[in-house]
């Protein structure tokens, strides 16, 4: 149980293109999602918080216009990088969870984003 | 604010050699902590997870307990395999706020078991 779906697992696009990534609770109703970003040989860092129905909260110095998120229902998010420069590529994770305190997040296979 | 360390790898150990990675926090109130592993190229599983003080986390043949006089939660496995190489993140829970609450990692352990 508790699958999260993350699609694609990898993109190669042009600078200057958008891309969207997104992150599909299987057999969970995700109230919360969050999306991280890994860069190579470090932790994550979480870039946002999602609630379905809600505006996303960013972290602080994660822009708001350059990463759209989206959490229209209880089984997807989306995160769309808009106007992809190659210092965007990286290693994107989306997890979620679900409702109550202290509920374990589930991890999606990550996102490898190549802007060239 | 709340914070977790880890020691600092890479761990390269022999097959069937005794693992730990350390681990420590600082944190208010009472979090909950966890142990992710990342294979190449994928996303964080959960290991194991304990919610309170001397709680025993398992899972695989690893285990950890929860320690708040020592504020620690260090992984262990007593007999290490090749497929355990993958990289070992701590984490615990930040407060509870807004419906939700967030992790906090650890930088990540690699682990390298060698046959």
């Amino acid at each position: 149980g508790a699958v999260v779906s993350q699609h694609p697992s990898w993109v190669i696009c042009k600078s200057g293109t958008s891309v969207k990534i997104e992150c599909r609770s299987l057999d969970f109703q995700a109230t919360t999602m969050f999306w991280y970003r890994q860069f190579p040989k470090q932790s994550l860092m979480l870039m946002a918080t999602s609630n379905e129905g809600s505006k996303a909260t960013y972290e602080q110095g994660v822009e708001k216009d350059k990463f759209l998120i989206n959490h229209a229902s209880l089984t997807l998010s989306t995160l769309t990088v808009t106007s992809a420069h190659p210092e965007d590529s990286s290693f994107y994770i989306c997890s979620a969870t679900g409702q109550g305190e202290n509920q374990p997040q589930h991890f999606g296979d990550g996102t490898r984003l190549s802007i060239l | 604010g709340n914070s977790v360390t880890q020691m600092e790898g890479p761990v390269t150990l022999s097959e069937e050699a005794f693992l730990t990675i350390n681990c420590t926090y600082t944190a208010t109130g009472y979090p909950s902590l966890f142990w992710y592993v990342q294979y190449p190229g994928e996303g964080l599983q959960l290991l194991l997870k304990a919610t309170k003080a001397d709680d025993k986390g398992s899972n695989k043949g690893f285990e950890a307990t929860y320690r708040k006089e020592t504020t620690s939660f260090h992984l262990e496995k007593g007999s290490v395999q090749v497929s355990d190489s993958a990289v070992y993140f701590c984490a615990l829970s930040d407060s509870f706020s807004g419906g939700y609450n967030k992790l906090i990692f650890g930088a990540g352990t690699r682990l390298a078991v060698h046959p």
